[in-house]
């Protein structure tokens, strides 16, 4: 059991290009959550899965973020055409049936 | 609308005294709470969780507290240690069709002197 991984790490991209996280959870978790936190704050969750099936998407989530998970297992965070304010550790988090939740070292955006 | 605070954005104390955080919540019915530790940079890590009909729970030197009627959690840390330095966060988790979705506070840094 390695945890859950996410990469990049970090990412530093111009205004308006689209930018890909990809985050492997911890082997037989069902669940998988995305968050973002930026400075000061705690996490504000996105969206989670439950196997592939996306399930809740929050209103933080705009039409320029995409989620997937297309076979129950990695998930990938898409953001496209993006902008300053999207500049934030963004986070992914795994857990078997919705108990604890364990989250990956997170994957650090800077829009230039 | 759905409020989770931690009573303060700094806790600074001595070497070998105790650590206690709050974490006070409104107009939400959590199904449990749980306690993380993160350092800067990183992800939050995972210490506890406490159930909504469990009163307190232990491990090692951190201890929980889950008071419903009161609609708050104490984390206590005893014989603090500098190592202990960090931002520690309270999350919960609802109910229904919010099971599994952790709502966080925004968190406490708290610094250990030596």
């Amino acid at each position: 059991d390695t945890g859950v991984s996410q990469n990049p790490r970090h990412k530093i991209t111009k205004r308006g290009q689209n930018v890909t996280f990809r985050c492997d959870p911890i082997s037989e978790h069902n669940r998988l959550y995305w968050y973002r936190q930026t400075l000061g704050q705690g996490p504000e969750f996105l969206t989670y899965f439950q196997n592939e099936a996306q399930l809740e998407k929050s209103r933080l989530l705009s039409d320029r973020f995409s989620a997937e998970r297309p076979k129950g297992s990695f998930s990938t965070l898409e953001i496209q055409r993006t902008e300053q304010g999207d500049s934030a550790m963004y986070l992914c988090a795994s857990s078997l049936n919705g108990n604890t939740i364990y989250f990956g070292e997170g994957s650090w955006l800077t829009v230039v | 609308s759905q409020k989770i605070e931690q009573n303060s954005e700094a806790l600074n104390i001595q070497e070998g005294k105790t650590a206690t955080l709050t974490c006070n919540y409104t107009n939400y019915s959590p199904a449990y709470l749980q306690w993380y530790r993160q350092d800067p940079g990183r992800g939050p890590v995972f210490l506890l969780l406490i159930r909504e009909n469990e009163k307190e729970k232990r491990k090692e030197r951190l201890k929980v507290t889950f008071d419903t009627t009161l609609k708050q959690s104490l984390f206590h840390i005893t014989a603090s240690q500098p190592a202990d330095s960090a931002t520690y966060l309270c999350a919960l988790i609802g109910s229904g069709t919010s099971y599994g979705k952790l709502t966080f506070g925004q968190g406490t840094i708290l610094t250990v002197h030596p």
